[in-house]
């Protein structure tokens, strides 16, 4: 049971180029969520998806793209990347969308942006 | 509109001494109440959850926070700090806003332990 999975672990890429974070479960959560990790800022939510097909924007969505076409994958795509986009990625999920129970966290994905 | 804010952005005690972590929240409905630990090059983990049930919550590692309406708080304490407690911490609070329910996180506590 590998819980949530986030690949790449570490990502160097250049300014305008595009990427996809991957994000995967194993555990049927409906909700999925990515946030943003800043020095000084705490987590920052990016989008977050109640279930497949149904996605929506948190705090700060402006450069990403999201889908949901399974349960399991929720990617991030970074349209054109720009240098302020330079952080540590987290994706975490919850069983229920509405639940307040605790959402379950990957490791992380860091992306340096030159 | 929910928020949270964590008093002190680094805290250092020594080993065996109380450690106090701060947390104050702004909810407009009964708040949901997390704090997280996360260690170097690591994810998010679940300290412990206050969801309106007791005051006094009870968590991993020997932590443990209690919920004050009152004065709007949920401090995070543990007794002895052991080297082991080194980390970030991060209150947060959970709020349902129409499509979902939504974490708010401070913007977190590095918890430092000496000899």
């Amino acid at each position: 049971n590998a819980g949530v999975t986030q690949t790449p672990k570490f990502q160097v890429l250049k300014t305008g180029q595009s990427m996809t974070l991957q994000c995967a479960q194993d555990m049927n959560h409906e909700y999925m969520s990515w946030y943003r990790q800043d020095p000084g800022m705490g987590l920052r939510l990016i989008h977050y998806s109640v279930g497949a097909g149904i996605t929506d924007q948190g705090e700060v969505p402006n450069g990403y793209n999201v889908s949901r076409s399974t349960t399991e994958d929720f990617p991030l795509r970074l349209l054109s990347a720009a240098p302020s986009q330079t952080s540590v990625y987290f994706c975490a999920t919850r069983r229920q969308a509405d639940s307040n129970q605790p959402q379950h966290f990957g490791d992380g994905t860091r992306l340096s942006i030159l | 509109a929910q928020s949270v804010t964590q008093l002190g952005s680094h805290v250092s005690v020594s080993e065996g001494a109380l450690v106090l972590l701060r947390c104050n929240y702004s909810s407009s409905v009964p708040p949901y109440l997390f704090w997280y630990v996360q260690y170097p090059n690591q994810g998010l983990q679940l300290l412990l959850k206050y969801t309106s049930a007791a005051t006094l919550v009870k968590g991993i590692n020997g932590f443990e926070a209690e919920f004050k309406k009152s004065e709007t708080s949920f401090h995070l304490t543990k007794p002895s700090a052991h080297m082991s407690d080194a980390a970030e911490y991060f209150c947060a609070v959970s709020g349902y806003t129409g499509t979902a329910s939504k974490l708010t996180f401070g913007t977190g506590t590095r918890l430092q332990v000496t000899l």
